[in-house]
């Protein structure tokens, strides 16, 4: 089993709508997470991150954590053909040395 | 602010030869450095870490190896690069300033001929 998976996508939609992206994790010793960024060709760059149960919201951006599900998600208001990228999720888990580990990323696909 | 960057941003190099890419980061003090590596399509694996000058740990066993001459400099080599070796090599940060968050470089590609 991965330690933290994401479906690859691509995830579709249209402009306006809203994106929901999903990430789930193995270690319940998981500290924090994180969403990036990835557009084609370039380096991860990062939105938010969340390290409490709930909801954490900047701008058209909304993560959830749920640690007892042990599942995070990334949600994007208002949908742009900018927001089409690969969406990394990464997780903080003090038996993995404090480090973070990356899931393999969701397409993500706004079409106007 | 604090800067990281990363160079070369693109190189084609032959089965064999050797490899070479820095990283600099600027305006923080004893940051965690790490390298890591996306293969085409896939996610991102550790490489190396470095919590300070002449401190490596190896995540990864393979032909690479890192070093970290100065506080803000580190360094990913190569002896003989192998098919393998191309992808694209990220150089990431983590400071005080930055809590647990890590920050990346602008990448370097690397396709081995």
């Amino acid at each position: 089993q991965k330690e933290v998976e994401q479906n690859s996508g691509p995830l579709s939609v249209p402009e306006g709508a809203i994106a929901s992206l999903n990430c789930t994790y193995s270690d319940r010793g998981s500290q924090s997470f994180f969403w990036y960024r990835q557009y084609s060709g370039k380096s991860p760059e990062l939105i938010m991150f969340i390290y409490s149960n709930g909801d954490k919201e900047d701008g058209r951006f909304t993560a959830q954590l749920n640690k007892a599900s042990q599942y995070v998600s990334l949600l994007i208001r208002d949908s742009q053909p900018s927001d089409s990228a690969t969406y990394l999720c990464a997780v903080r888990t003090l038996n993995a040395g404090n480090m973070l580990t990356f899931g393999g990323g969701t397409r993500l696909m706004v079409k106007p | 602010s604090q800067t990281i960057h990363q160079w070369p941003a693109t190189l084609v190099q032959p089965v064999g030869s050797p490899l070479s890419l820095e990283c600099t980061v600027e305006g923080t003090s004893n940051p965690n450095l790490y390298w890591y590596r996306q293969a085409a399509g896939r996610g991102l694996q550790l490489l190396f870490y470095s919590v300070g000058i002449g401190q490596i740990s190896s995540e990864v066993p393979q032909n690479l190896s890192a070093s970290r001459p100065q506080d803000r400099q580190f360094i990913l080599s190569s002896k003989k690069l192998l098919l393998s070796d191309s992808g694209f090599y990220l150089c990431a940060w983590r400071g005080l300033s930055s809590g647990n968050t890590i920050y990346f470089g602008e990448g370097s590609w690397l396709t081995v001929v």
